[in-house]
Order: structure tokens, then C-alpha cells, then sequence
């Protein structure tokens, strides 16, 4: 099976910089992902990691450590249209299905 | 414009009675997919299909049907068999491949039964 672990809130302020955590235990890991979804709205890609290390996208990086099953999202220069739920989804190769397995979402308030 | 499309965003229905959801892709996606959404909870799938005529039930099938008579098209019906079905519902595709292709999802339509 799979379990996806990523903490239910956090806050920070305008201007800082945030690590949202994501640890995930798969059988068949393919590929990590991480959305960022706005309340009442769809999920919307962020990044996606398959090989070890860090993938930098403008304010957004993301890292994934295979061995330790361990991916962050790192948002810098947070402004308040960051406020959003990051989810963290982890693709299972496993059957061929590649299907995603999500984690139960981040909430992120920033604050002025 | 290329999406997908989800309608309506909100639905009311009353208990036992059974509701189709549309989703509606013009990307060209193989693969298509149903998640259900509840507060404090992740993404859970219902049903998915990776090729027209084919389909698979995800890890909460029970109480959900679905069709893929389409490429286009994956309809979701929620029967009166599912026993908590008001939830965020949100279809998604994908490119049959392997790599960065991610899912992009529909809009989502809450249904609220009363």
C-alpha cells in the first residue's frame, strides 16, 4: 500500500521563506508530485520529482530523497496569494496503473 | 481552449436518488480519472480508465459507477448505494506515458445530498 504523510497546517509570513515536508512509504514509487490547490478550486501542478535532488521553478523548489522517502516543497519570497493547501502525490508504478496516491494536503496561511 | 470541463459546480440531490457527474476532456488524454475530496482528507480514487471501452475501480469504488464510451468522456454516477456520497468530486487526465505528464484536473463539482 501507500502512506503519505505531510503536516495538516502551517503559517508564515509575507516576504519569508516556507518548507512544506512530505514522507512517503510506496511500493512502486514513479515520480513525486506537489499541487497547490486554492479553497473550492482544482488541484493545479506545481512540480514533479524523479530523481533525486533539487528541481528549482522560480519561488518554488522541490527536493526528493528516494532513499529516505522524503520530498520537501520550498516556497521563498511567500506572498499572500500563497495561502493555498500544497498536496503532495506520490505516482505508483506498480501494475502499470501509474496512478497518484495523495497525502491529505498542507494548509498554508501567510500572514502580513 | 483546451481542458477539461466539469458540470455543473454544484449539485443537490436527495437521498436515494441516484446522479450522473460529466467530465468532459479536449486534450486528447487516454487516461481519465474520478477523485473524491473530503475535508482533512486527501484525493481518493474512485474510478479510473486508461483507454477507451476500459476501465478500473480505484480504492472507493463501492457505491460509484462509471463509463468510457468516449475518449472525451468519463461520467461519474453515484448511486443510492453510496452511503456518504456529499462530497468535492474532481475528474482528472492525463497522456498515456510515462515522465513529468502530470494529471490536470477538471474544475470539481461539490454534491450535496440531502
Amino acid at each position: 500500500g501507500q502512506n503519505i504523510d505531510q503536516p495538516t497546517e502551517m503559517t508564515a509570513t509575507e516576504g519569508a521563506i516556507v518548507q512544506i515536508n512530505c514522507t512517503y512509504q510506496t511500493s512502486g514509487f514513479n515520480g513525486l508530485f506537489w499541487y497547490q490547490q486554492h479553497a473550492g478550486e482544482a488541484p493545479t501542478f506545481l512540480s514533479y520529482n524523479v530523481l533525486d535532488g533539487l528541481e528549482e521553478k522560480g519561488r518554488f523548489s522541490s527536493f526528493l530523497s528516494r532513499s529516505k522517502g522524503y520530498s520537501y516543497l520550498l516556497l521563498k519570497e511567500l506572498q499572500m496569494k500563497d495561502s493555498a493547501s500544497y498536496l503532495c502525490a506520490v505516482r505508483d508504478g506498480a501494475g502499470g496503473a501509474n496512478n497518484l496516491f495523495f497525502g491529505t494536503g498542507t494548509r498554508l496561511t501567510v500572514i502580513p | 481552449d483546451g481542458g477539461i470541463t466539469q458540470s455543473p459546480k454544484y449539485l443537490f440531490r436527495k437521498e436515494g436518488q441516484n446522479v450522473t457527474l460529466s467530465c468532459e476532456q479536449n486534450l486528447n488524454h487516454d487516461a481519465m480519472y474520478w477523485y473524491r475530496q473530503d475535508p482533512g482528507q486527501g484525493l481518493r480514487l474512485i474510478y479510473y480508465s486508461q483507454i477507451v471501452n476500459d476501465f478500473q475501480k480505484g480504492d472507493i469504488a463501492e457505491g460509484y459507477s462509471v463509463s468510457r464510451e468516449k475518449k472525451e468522456s468519463f461520467p461519474l454516477t453515484v448511486t443510492s448505494a453510496q452511503k456518504n456520497p456529499t462530497a468535492f468530486y474532481l475528474c482528472a487526465s492525463r497522456p498515456r506515458g510515462q515522465g513529468t505528464d502530470t494529471q490536470y484536473f477538471g474544475p470539481g463539482t461539490r454534491l450535496t445530498v440531502l
